[in-house]
Order: structure tokens, then sequence, then C-alpha cells
């Protein structure tokens, strides 16, 4: 099973400032990355397909990088509804496994 | 507007079973693999089962293997998980998703307690 591991755990920077968020893969995925977005209580929603695809709706300041082991998802200037959890999954392989989560908090 | 929608779930007894229901409109369905994925109270996100466009291949997490089974109706546009012999650790929300994760259905909390 391949393994993916987000860093950091927590985020914590002000509205308006740049977020950088890892996710690192055991082993080589190519491309097939997606980074998810989690509001409380809410479904999941895809944010970044295949690594560095914007999907349908998310806004431009959303911007994904990488391949092989080595991920980043880039919030370019924070809004206040962005303070959530961040999750990244792998579908090279199956399981499609996830990252055990990135919350972006409020500094 | 695409749109999946989840049911079936509730309190079960440790050993018991439920049937999941995933509901999908506003595309293709039948053009898409699915998936079940959970996510236990407060816990990160668990990809459970994933079934081919035509039914005919099915993945399973190790820890359900042999006791869940994913299945689809392409004439009826839903998705299916039967879940034998559930334990505690199965409780979480269960969601549905297009293909590998494109559009979630809400989710349907299970919850395996006596």
């Amino acid at each position: 099973e391949i393994v993916l591991t987000q860093s950091p755990a927590t985020l914590s920077l002000s509205p308006g400032e740049r977020a950088t968020l890892s996710c690192r893969a055991s082993q080589s995925v190519s491309s097939y990355l997606d980074w998810y977005q989690q509001k409380p209580g809410q479904a999941p929603r895809l944010l970044i397909y295949d690594a560095s695809n914007r999907a349908t709706g998310i806004p431009a300041r959303f911007s994904g990088s990488g391949s092989g082991t080595d991920f980043t998802l880039t919030i370019s200037s924070l809004e206040p509804e962005d303070f959530v959890v961040y999750y990244c999954q792998q579908h090279s392989n199956w399981p499609h496994s996830f990252g055990q989560g990135t919350k972006l908090e409020i500094k | 507007e695409v749109q999946l929608v989840e049911s079936g779930g509730g309190l079960v007894q440790p050993g018991g079973s439920l049937r999941l229901s995933c509901a999908a409109s506003g595309f293709t369905f039948s053009s898409y693999s699915m998936s079940w994925v959970r996510q236990a109270p407060g816990k990160g996100l668990e990809s459970v089962a994933n079934i081919k466009q035509d039914g005919n291949e099915n993945f399973y997490v190790d820890s359900v293997k042999g006791r869940f089974t994913i299945s689809r109706d392409n004439a009826k546009n839903s998705v299916y998980l039967q879940m034998n012999s559930l334990r505690a650790e199965d409780t979480a929300v269960y969601y549905c998703a297009k293909g590998f994760g494109a559009i979630w259905g809400q989710g349907t909390l299970v919850t395996v307690s006596s």
C-alpha cells in the first residue's frame, strides 16, 4: 500500500498570506495525485486532480505541482473560508490512499 | 446538476448487516467507475471499495475484503455497498464518489454498536 504523508499537520497563517502544503508518497504515483478540501460537517470537495489541474469552479488562488513522490498544494492568498482541512489522495495503485490531512488554522 | 445521494445508514449491532445505496443523477453513470470512501468520527478518509464502469472489476481495502460487496445497476444509475459481519471499527460516515472523488455525496452514517 502506498503511504501518503502530509506536512505540516497544522499550518497557522493569516488571511492574505501564502500557504504551501506538502504531500509525500512512499513510492512513485506519477501524476495520479489529487487534493481535496473538507469543511466541517461537509463532504470533501475536489480541488486539484492529476497533480496540477484545477477542478471545475475552483478559484485560481489554488494550484498544485509535483510528480513522482513529492507534491505541493499552494494557496496564493488565503481567504477566511480557506481555513479548513486539506487531504491528498493517490489513484495510482489500489487502495487509493489518502494522506492524514493538513489543518489550516488562523494565526 | 451532478448529484449523488446516499441512503441506508443507521445503527446496527456487531455482526449485523447493512446495505448502502447511492443514487446518481446529472451525468452518464455507466461511463464512470464509482467509489465508496469512509470517514470514522474525527478521523481521516479511507477508500473502501471501487467498481469499474461495467461492474466486472472490483477493488476492496484489505480490512473489508470478504465482508463488504460493491455492486452497481447502470439501468438504475445506482451503486451499492453490502456490508456484512460489521465491526465497531466500521463505524463511519460512508460517502459514495464519482470516479475516484470528482463528486461526492453528502454521506450516510453507519454506527456499529451494541
